[in-house]
């Protein structure tokens, strides 16, 4: 089955510094892939949608000056907490697509704690 | 997309068939019903998806009624393994997001 890989599994930080954050599709071209954050015991909430070579889209109330979203390859996204504070400690999980009607499958997700 | 209703939670012997259910009454003729799950600390898994016809794959199987209104996603021989919530989601068709409720919290009990 599709695979999606997701680096690193678990951060922790000081406060002002920031964290990158890798999603790989590891056995097909991911055209479009998926950014979600989810806080303990609550559902997974979109943060962004980047296809290849574009510009990300983000879900209202996302800051895109914070969290910097590169998706340079088909195989390739990464996500930048920028100057992360504890209020950006969450769970962060990577989704990837390739052809328009087929399931995103996602990573495993990367626990960020910032102290 | 449509808004999906699951109970909060389940029960389930180990070795029995769990069934899910899902509400869409909402739901449009280009949408698909998606059912992914999520095992405690690890990103989502996806079980399987629909249009109008059941869907059976290695994992579980997926029944849809007629009208699309609602929706089952049965895991045949449930394992201790298979305690996760489960998220059923419908998506247009081309769509790109994947809205997740808060899903239905299956236990599998030996």
């Amino acid at each position: 089955g599709a695979v999606v890989s997701q680096h690193p599994s678990w951060v922790i930080c000081k406060s002002g510094t920031s964290v990158k954050i890798e999603c790989r599709s590891l056995d097909f071209q991911a055209t479009t892939m998926f950014w979600y954050r989810q806080f303990p015991k609550q559902s997974l909430m979109l943060m962004a949608t980047s296809n290849e070579g574009s510009k990300a889209t983000y879900e209202q109330g996302v800051e895109k000056d914070k969290f910097l979203i590169n998706h340079a390859s088909l195989t390739l996204s990464t996500l930048t907490v920028t100057s992360a504070h504890p209020e950006d400690s969450s769970f962060y999980i990577c989704s990837a697509r390739g052809e328009i009607n087929q399931p995103q499958h996602f990573g495993d997700g990367t626990r960020l704690s910032i102290l | 997309d449509a808004k999906t209703t699951q109970p909060p939670s389940m029960d389930c012997a180990e070795g029995r068939a769990a069934n899910l259910p899902c509400n869409h009454s909402t739901i449009s003729g280009n949408e698909y019903v998606y059912w992914y799950r999520q095992i405690h600390s690890q990103g989502p898994q996806y079980i399987i998806h629909g249009l109008k016809n059941n869907e059976t794959n290695e994992m579980a199987s997926l029944i849809i009624t007629e009208d699309r209104k609602s929706s089952t996603l049965i895991l045949p021989h449930a394992t201790l393994r298979d305690t996760a919530v489960y998220y059923c989601i419908v998506r247009v068709a081309g769509g790109n997001k994947l809205v997740f409720g808060a899903g239905t919290i299956l236990r599998v009990k030996s």
